[in-house]
């Protein structure tokens, strides 16, 4: 079967930097997404990786390994307002996307 | 009114009721989609609609039914609905579907209680 996993849930201090880390399987690989989603809100996208490397978006970074199954999402400079659930997508051979079930990041003061 | 919207937000029906969620998006894409989202559970996708054909439907109970009119709206109809039906819907659209690259935006969702 298809599986994608990250942790459930992860804690930072502000001003520091996490890296939340997601593993796939999955039949076929078109693509792996980061989504941010605020509570009560819809996911907003944040990164897209279909090539080995890492791809930087100011203080968001995005690292995949497809030989791995293995990507990683890395936040600097934390601040309260990153507070949210990070989702997972990894795109499959019949381009749909297969998602995890999100991690929650909680930055402390 | 921008991006991607949904009606009624919140949403509280008994199981024998039929009620309509709606979605519009405005940004002039191709394809659409239906999610639910379950605490603690990955999205599942239930429907996706590429030019308003219905290309994928993932295993859905019948007691959902889609309606995509055109390109911009996108419509599920509810009826006889269970408590584990209680989760967040979520609508969601992209530039086109069946191929990679292209993001999807999202819903705000809306909050519905089987009660």
């Amino acid at each position: 079967g298809q599986n994608i996993d990250q942790p459930t849930e992860m804690t930072a201090t502000e001003g520091a930097i996490v890296q939340i880390n997601c593993t796939y399987q999955t039949s076929g690989f078109n693509g792996l997404f980061w989504y941010q989603q605020h509570a009560g809100e819809a996911p907003t996208f944040l990164s897209y990786n279909v090539l080995d490397g890492l791809e930087e978006k100011g203080r968001f970074s995005s690292f995949l390994s497809r030989s791995k199954g293995y990507s990683y999402l890395l936040l600097k400079e934390l601040q309260m307002k990153d507070s949210a659930s990070y989702l997972c997508a990894v795109m499959d051979s019949n381009y749909q996307l297969i998602w995890g079930a999100g991690t929650k990041l909680i930055i402390k003061p | 009114e921008t991006g991607v919207t949904q009606t009624p937000r919140h949403l509280v029906m008994g199981m024998t009721n039929k009620k309509s969620l709606k979605c519009e998006q405005h940004l002039g894409h191709n394809a659409m989609y239906w999610y639910k989202q379950s605490a603690k559970k990955p999205l599942e996708l239930m429907f996706v609609y590429s030019l308003e054909e219905r290309v994928e439907n993932n295993s859905v109970p019948s007691r959902f039914s889609p309606e995509c009119p055109n390109s911009s709206h996108l419509f599920l109809h509810l009826h006889t609905l269970q408590p584990e039906d209680s989760a967040l819907y979520l609508c969601a659209s992209s530039q086109e579907a069946g191929t990679g690259g292209y993001e999807q935006y999202f819903g705000p969702g809306t909050r519905l209680t089987v009660t």
